[in-house]
């Protein structure tokens, strides 16, 4: 089976803009999580949708959205960018909710 | 609060020391705990995993990991490490029901000696 892919690999924006990043889980994965990861920080968890729906929030303000498609295919959308945002954004697919998480390997963001 | 806490920041050892990173948690209810690793210029992958059972689990590459559920850890140890040991280690929880909410620690980075 393919991997968890994450598009685009790498990003530049400036600050205020906007930017939507793509996550292709594994085949029959329903569930798609997103992280935020820096240095210092760890993996701060996003979102995470199960069949279409946003099932978990975390502690980001609303400038952070996301859906998911029929296909389980996921994206997920900052506007107004802040230089804060800079990181590695994680997109991570499991069969079930709460099990083994398959991470991609990240979309780079860096915001100028 | 739901969090989890891993106490060392940074771990340099020399090949063939002793391992173990610790990992706490505060999570209500029955949990499932995991340990990811993140090697130099790859993805984070499962290292181990526990959802029941034996509380001793073994994982990939030697490590191991015991779950005590009096002191809500879930320390991974290997006995002897090697240089490719060297990576970004993670400790994760997760409800078994209900919201499924994943908490990861901070991380654990750390560097073997040849």
């Amino acid at each position: 089976k393919a991997g968890v892919t994450q598009t685009p690999r790498y990003l530049i924006k400036t600050r205020g803009q906007q930017v939507t990043l793509s996550c292709s889980p594994i085949s029959g994965h329903r569930s798609v999580s997103w992280y935020q990861q820096t240095p210092g920080q760890g993996l701060q968890f996003l979102f995470e949708y199960f069949s279409e729906t946003q099932r978990n929030k975390g502690n980001f303000p609303g400038r952070f959205s996301g859906r998911q498609f029929s296909n389980s295919r996921s994206e997920m959308n900052v506007s107004t960018l802040e230089l804060g945002d800079s990181a590695l954004y994680l997109c991570a697919s499991s069969q079930l909710r709460g099990e083994t998480q398959y991470f991609g390997p990240g979309t780079r963001l860096l915001v100028l | 609060a739901q969090s989890v806490s891993q106490h060392n920041h940074h771990v340099i050892l020399s090949e063939a020391a002793s391992l173990e990173l610790g990992c706490n948690y505060s999570y209500g209810g029955t949990v499932n705990l995991f340990w990811y690793v993140q090697y130099p210029g790859q993805h984070l992958q499962l290292l181990l995993k526990y959802f029941s059972g034996d509380p001793l689990v073994k994982g990939i590459k030697g490590f191991e990991a015991e779950f005590i559920k009096s002191k809500f850890s879930f320390n991974l140890r290997k006995p002897s490490v090697q240089w490719s040991d060297t990576a970004e280690y993670f400790c994760a929880v997760t409800a078994n029901s209900g919201t499924y909410k994943y908490i990861f620690g901070t991380g654990t980075r750390l560097k073997v000696l040849a």
